[in-house]
């Protein structure tokens, strides 16, 4: 069990344009669910913690406005990256801990952004 | 949460035991610590974790010191599918699913044949 999907696994789209990413808890419900991006040759970087039914909760520096997080159920989390432009290319992964059990966190397969 | 310190590298004969160490002298009484790895291009695999004892599963071994303040990862036979970066992160366990990883460098493990 805890297995966690991410669709799409890439994505390439013209700067300007708008992105959503779906984070899904397969066979479990995540009460909570995180976004992380990486760069290349770099470590994961926590974007913002996101909780099922209320607002996410965003890391200093990373635009709220730009990166539209919405855990509707408890097991979606959609990352919407508005306006993208080629800064935010960047490989983005969601995780989520399981509802009622320990809070280890299970990691998605990860998107790959590219904008042109 | 804890700083933690690893190696940025590290080789290992295949077949052989790889054993990864973590420097975490900083970490507090209700801080696990967690391991977890990304093989090149995917999401974070998660591996073990523990508070105080050593533990073990089907991927590893986790072998933390009586005073805590450091631990190794033990793959007990390393294969080439086991080339990862693995990260050793501590943080505040007891049920709070709210509570986030912190990643640091890791240690890039190289398994070679």
């Amino acid at each position: 069990g805890a297995v966690v999907s991410q669709h799409p696994s890439w994505v390439i789209c013209k700067s300007g344009t708008s992105v959503k990413i779906e984070c899904r808890s397969l066979d479990f419900q995540a009460t909570t669910m995180f976004w992380y991006r990486q760069f290349p040759k770099q470590s994961l970087m926590l974007m913002a913690t996101s909780n099922e039914g209320s607002k996410a909760t965003y890391e200093q520096g990373v635009e709220k406005d730009k990166f539209l997080i919405n855990h509707a159920s408890l097991t979606l989390s959609t990352l919407t990256v508005t306006s993208a432009h080629p800064e935010d290319s960047s490989f983005y992964i969601c995780s989520a801990s399981k509802a009622g059990g320990t809070d280890t966190q299970y990691f998605g397969p990860g998107t790959r952004l590219t904008v042109l | 949460d804890a700083k933690t310190t690893q190696p940025p590298s590290m080789d290992c004969a295949e077949g052989r035991a790889a054993n990864l160490p973590c420097n975490h002298s900083t970490i507090s009484g209700n801080e696990y610590v967690y391991w977890y790895r990304q093989i090149h291009s995917q999401g974070p695999q998660y591996i073990i974790h523990g508070l105080k004892n050593n533990e073990t599963n089907e991927m590893a071994s986790l072998i933390i010191t009586e005073d805590r303040k450091s631990s190794t990862l033990i793959l007990p036979h390393a294969t080439l599918r086991d080339t990862a970066v693995y990260y050793c992160i501590v943080r505040v366990g007891g049920g709070n699913a709210g509570n986030m990883l912190t990643f640091g460098g890791g240690t890039r493990l190289m398994v070679k044949p």
